[in-house]
Order: C-alpha cells, then sequence, then structure tokens
C-alpha cells in the first residue's frame, strides 16, 4: 500500500485560506469516508483534527474543514494564525483493513 | 487524565529485537483498538500496525513493509499494548507512537497518542 500523496509544502500568509490535497486510489480514499487529518507540532503528539472527511473533534476550530472528490480529499484552514504553523497528514483506511498516511505537508505561515 | 505512555526505546543493534510498550489510562482500555505509528528522522508518520480489542476477536493487522518482523500484543489486566519488532533495520529507526484507533470517533481516526518512545538501530 503506497503512501497517500500530499503537497510537501504549503503557504499562506495570516488571515488567508490554504488548501492541502490528499490523493489516494481506490483502494483507499475512492472507497472508503474513512479520512483523517492531523496536525503534528515538532516535538509533541500529532493532533486529530479532522476525521470521516470533515468531522471535527469536539475543540478543534471551524477554521478546519475538509472534502472529498473520487480518490482526493482535501484540508482546508481558514483564516491562517501562527500557531497553524505545522505539519499536516492524512490518513485513510484501505481495502487491505490497515491504514495509509500521506507524506505530510509542512504549512509555512509567513 | 486520557494518557498513553510509551516505554522500552533505546539503541538497538542491527538484527536485534526490542518490545516498546504503552501503558494507558483515563480511558477503557478494553474496548480500544490500539495501533502503533513510527516517524523515522525526517520522515513521515508510517502506521505499523494494530490489534482489535478482545470483543472484535483480539486480531492483529500490519503495514507490508514490516510484516512477519513485529507482533503487536495486548495484556487488558494490565491495560497494556506491545510493539515486538524482531531482526531489528537501520530503516527501523524511528519514534514509535502508540494511538487507540477508532476509539472516540471509529472511522479509524488515530484519536488518542502517547509522546512516544525513541528506537535507534546502528551499530
Amino acid at each position: 500500500q503506497s503512501a497517500l500523496t500530499q503537497p510537501a509544502s504549503v503557504s499562506g500568509s495570516p488571515g488567508q485560506s490554504i488548501t492541502i490535497s490528499c490523493t489516494g486510489t481506490s483502494g483507499d480514499i475512492g472507497t472508503y469516508n474513512y479520512v483523517s487529518w492531523y496536525q503534528h507540532h515538532p516535538g509533541k503528539a500529532p493532533k486529530l483534527i479532522l476525521y470521516a472527511v470533515s468531522n471535527r473533534p469536539s475543540g478543534v476550530s471551524n477554521r478546519f474543514s475538509g472534502s472529498k472528490s473520487g480518490n482526493t480529499a482535501s484540508l482546508t484552514i481558514s483564516g491562517l494564525q501562527a500557531d497553524d504553523e505545522a505539519d499536516y497528514y492524512c490518513s485513510s483506511y484501505t481495502i487491505s483493513s490497515t491504514v495509509v498516511f500521506g507524506g505530510g505537508a509542512k504549512l509555512t505561515v509567513l | 487524565e486520557v494518557q498513553l505512555v510509551e516505554s522500552g526505546g533505546g539503541l538497538i543493534m542491527p538484527g536485534g529485537s526490542l518490545r516498546l510498550s504503552c501503558a494507558a489510562s483515563g480511558f477503557t482500555f478494553t474496548n480500544a483498538w490500539m495501533a502503533w505509528v513510527r516517524q523515522g528522522p525526517g520522515k513521515g508518520l508510517e502506521w505499523v500496525g494494530r490489534i482489535k480489542s478482545k470483543t472484535h476477536g483480539g486480531t492483529t493487522d500490519y503495514a507490508a513493509p514490516v510484516k512477519g518482523r513485529i507482533v503487536i500484543s495486548r495484556d487488558d489486566s494490565r491495560n497494556a499494548v506491545y510493539l515486538q519488532i524482531n531482526d531489528l533495520k537501520v530503516e527501523d529507526t524511528a519514534l514509535y507512537y502508540c494511538a487507540t484507533e477508532g476509539y472516540s470517533f471509529g472511522y479509524h481516526a488515530l484519536d488518542i497518542w502517547g509522546q512516544g518512545a525513541m528506537v535507534t538501530v546502528a551499530s
């Protein structure tokens, strides 16, 4: 099972919106709505920010939103803030009963 | 407080074996599917494998790159999950996290994470 494909880096200015794509295959994203997104600040544990494509856990800002079309899922962060600077990973359940992550996207807030 | 605490990391020579432990508290461990995720130096997150709850058979699934070299087990009486890695390779060097899979929200979301245990494989 190959890793999901994410851009290596994205950037935006405070207040702007950015979108991070996550492309898989019919063996993962294309078959299941079991896409999750994680925020990972260096030195800390990853934090779940979206599950089931677009659902936010309690306490996660509504500036984070998700969508899916075909084999590609997307994370949008609106109203960028300095603290949003982190690595973002997508994951999906697969037809092999495993979970696969994306390679991660480093978000830089300019 | 909901918590996962990994232990057992260290410096191991190639070809050796290691068992990591993860102690859980603050939630109903017996109901939790437990996963291991690793992050190599400068690399992204990699799902390594999981063990289901006894209610769901207590079976395991492993990622293809490590299948055959790792064993995940659990001891519900101790609220603990374990990761045994055999025939360690330099590329197994990573920070190993344990996490719950689908506990709070389902959908195989990894929702509770530990702080990780570092494993370094070098001669």
